[in-house]
């Protein structure tokens, strides 16, 4: 089973800076990994796929970058409903798909 | 738009059987793999199983394999989730998610999501 470690654990930002969270994988994925965004009480959204496609309707201060065991998610300038809980998950060995266990990016 | 819809949460002794279901509408249901995915209070995200478009494969997380199943009826549209002898592990709030596209390359990523269904398991 592939694990993903995403770091920090909790992110703490002012609107309209630039956020960088990361996602580290145990073994290589290649480039199947994505991103979800998840607000409290609500579903997880899909944001980026295949490490770097934005998924529809998704702004263009999100973006995905990365191969094998490291990827990246920068938000370019954090807007106040940036402000959730990002997961990382792979597609590349399954079954299991695999998430990591989180970043909650924070208002400071 | 595209929607799905989970039903069936709720409260259930240790051991016992609960089912989910999971309504769809706005795509061709019959043409995309569908999961349930889970996320325990407080916790991260866990996927828990898969089914092809026309239910010829199924996968399993090895935490529920051989005490849940997964099946759909593609002529209601519908995707279920029997759960059999629960276990309190199991509690969470439980959400299905349609496969991003119908080719390969559109497998494993999962968009949209439902709302969910909270399942305590619970004595």
């Amino acid at each position: 089973e592939i694990v993903l470690t995403q770091s920090p654990a909790t992110l703490s930002l002012s609107p309209g800076e630039r956020a960088t969270l990361s996602c580290r994988a145990s073994q290589s994925v290649s480039r199947y990994l994505a991103w979800y965004q998840q607000k409290p009480g609500q579903a997880p959204r899909l944001l980026i796929y295949d490490a770097s496609n934005r998924a529809t309707g998704i702004p263009a201060r999100f973006s995905g970058s990365g191969s094998g065991t490291d990827f990246t998610l920068t938000i370019s300038s954090l807007e106040p409903e940036d402000f959730a809980v990002y997961y990382c998950q792979q597609r590349s060995n399954w079954p299991p798909y695999t998430f990591g266990q989180g970043t909650k990016l924070e208002i400071k | 738009q595209v929607q799905l819809v989970e039903s069936g949460g709720g409260v259930v002794q240790p051991g016992r059987s609960l089912r989910l279901s999971c309504a769809a509408s706005g795509f061709t249901f019959s043409s995309y793999g569908m999961h349930w995915v889970r996320q325990a209070p407080g916790k991260g995200l866990e996927w828990v199983t898969v089914i092809w478009y026309d239910g010829s494969n199924k996968y399993y997380a090895d935490s529920v394999k051989g005490r849940f199943t997964i099946s759909r009826d593609n002529s209601k549209n519908t995707l279920y989730l029997q759960m059999n002898s629960l276990r309190a592990e199991d509690t969470a709030v439980y959400y299905c998610a349609r496969d991003l596209g119908i080719a390969v390359a559109g497998r494993g990523w999962f968009d949209p999501w439902g709302q969910g269904t909270l399942v305590t398991v619970s004595s």
